[in-house]
């Protein structure tokens, strides 16, 4: 059974550029949620995708968004990059009907 | 929202103690997880308790629903259980909400 997968571990950017950011949810899992941890803090939801559409998402501006593909996994792009965007992205994925996370290794960003 | 608060805040044990970490939320919830986040930042699972008691070896945890609480307890406590510890409650639709977290360090 292969885990949740993301990339890239470590980038670095600078303010106003655009961050892509990948996840391969685990074997079997349907829907895919997008976290970001800032230092010191417990994870926020930013969105969840199921079937390919957004199905769910927390107080983020627009210029956070995402895809889904139809192998389920996901992206987050974040547009006009802030200094306060800095932080550990996390995905996690889930079966839609028990909604347990798995979470993977998360991307850490910085911006410069 | 809800309102998830995690305490202590910060716990130090000698290795071999056992600790009770306690995670309190303000409504009532479909469900609830404890992880784990280790040094590189992965939320490593324990638990998926939305009600009841789970056991897996040295850890166990407690959800009472009914009193919006959970415990995860550690017994016999060894370097390796050092990390952050959250708590995650599903209240409606797809977000869970996190903690803030227990810091634990486990000294020898």
């Amino acid at each position: 059974e292969t885990g949740v997968t993301q990339s890239p571990t470590h980038l670095i950017k600078t303010r106003g550029q655009q961050v892509t950011l990948r996840c391969s949810s685990q074997s079997g899992h349907n829907t895919v949620s997008w976290y970001q941890q800032a230092l010191g803090q417990g994870p926020q939801f930013i969105f969840q995708y199921y079937r390919e559409e957004e199905n769910g998402r927390g107080n983020f501006p627009p210029r956070f968004s995402g895809l889904q593909f139809p192998n389920y996994s996901s992206e987050l792009n974040v547009n006009a990059l802030e200094l306060d965007d800095s932080a550990l992205y996390l995905c996690a994925s889930s079966l839609s009907w028990t909604g347990e996370l798995f979470f993977g290794e998360g991307s850490r960003l910085t911006v410069l | 929202g809800i309102q998830v608060e995690q305490s202590p805040p910060d716990l130090i044990l000698q290795e071999g103690a056992n600790s009770t970490l306690r995670c309190n939320f303000s409504d009532s919830v479909n469900n609830l997880q404890w992880f784990h986040q280790n040094p590189w930042g992965q939320l490593i699972n324990l638990f998926y308790i939305p009600s009841g008691t789970k056991q897996n070896g040295r850890l166990s945890a407690t959800t009472v629903a009914t009193e919006r609480y959970s415990l995860l307890y550690i017994s016999s406590s060894q370097t390796t259980d050092s990390g952050v510890y959250f708590c995650a409650a599903l209240w409606s639709g797809n977000q869970f909400y996190f903690g803030t977290g227990t810091s634990l360090t486990v000294i020898p």
